[in-house]
């Protein structure tokens, strides 16, 4: 199983709603990522939790703010977001290799995010 | 910092003929990863290729092959017998070597291939 899986495919929210992405993996990876993406652009990290302490934020507004209940699953919580921040969020996962073999990432297929 | 430069924003291509797309990168870093993924339409980032920097031989998968040129910091991607289904965003990325593992991916801007009936 090499699935990365994502929770909703889209999803259409006002500035002044709380809201939650899912991701999840059973691949046994212990690094979880968040990027963004917009259109026609490339992705851009946000967040990376190994070992479910989160280790990289790359400067990103406190109205994003991930959480990873377990190892398996990685959630980014959304609250007063802006129209600026529709895009496609992706989730990804690589296996810890302690720098041994190469570290693939594994993406999700996304949740599309519009923010009214 | 790392960059990651795709310098060709579009390309077309004839269905079964072959392709290349360029990326060169910067990076003082000695040990190092590089990967071309695919993003069709449906927007699932695919791997297609990777690449250690260590590692003189070029990597191939099937169609695709790298050509990887260490001092001129430069990772092309040849695919082969292009299909339809190769049509998509192309993103070349960067990932330096460390410990854990966790390392984030620095992406170029990507080229868009289209491959024509």
């Amino acid at each position: 199983d090499t699935e990365v899986t994502q929770t909703p495919k889209h999803l259409v929210m006002g500035m002044t709603n709380k809201k939650s992405l899912k991701c999840e993996q059973h691949m046994g990876h212990r690094a979880m990522y968040w990027y963004k993406q917009k259109a026609k652009k490339p992705p851009e990290l946000m967040f990376v939790y190994s070992y479910e302490k989160l280790s990289i934020n790359e400067s990103v507004p406190s109205r994003f703010s991930p959480e990873c209940p377990n190892s398996s699953l990685l959630n980014l919580h959304l609250h007063a977001l802006q129209p600026e921040d529709s895009a496609l969020y992706l989730c990804a996962s690589s296996k810890d290799t302690s720098g041994r073999i190469l570290p693939l990432q594994y993406f999700g297929p996304g949740t599309r995010l519009t923010v009214t | 910092a790392q960059t990651v430069t795709q310098s060709q924003p579009e390309m077309s291509v004839q269905e079964a003929e072959t392709v290349t797309l360029s990326c060169t990168y910067d990076t003082s870093e000695n040990n190092y990863y590089l990967f071309w993924y695919k993003q069709p339409p449906s927007r699932q980032m695919i791997l297609v290729i990777r690449q250690e920097a260590y590692k003189q031989q070029n990597a191939t998968e099937n169609r695709f092959s790298v050509n990887f040129q260490k001092a001129a910091k430069s990772f092309s991607l040849k695919i082969s017998d292009s299909q339809l289904g190769d049509t998509a965003m192309y993103f070349c990325a960067f990932m330096k070597h460390a410990q854990g593992g966790s390392e984030k991916l620095v992406f170029g801007k990507g080229t868009k291939l289209t491959v024509n009936p």
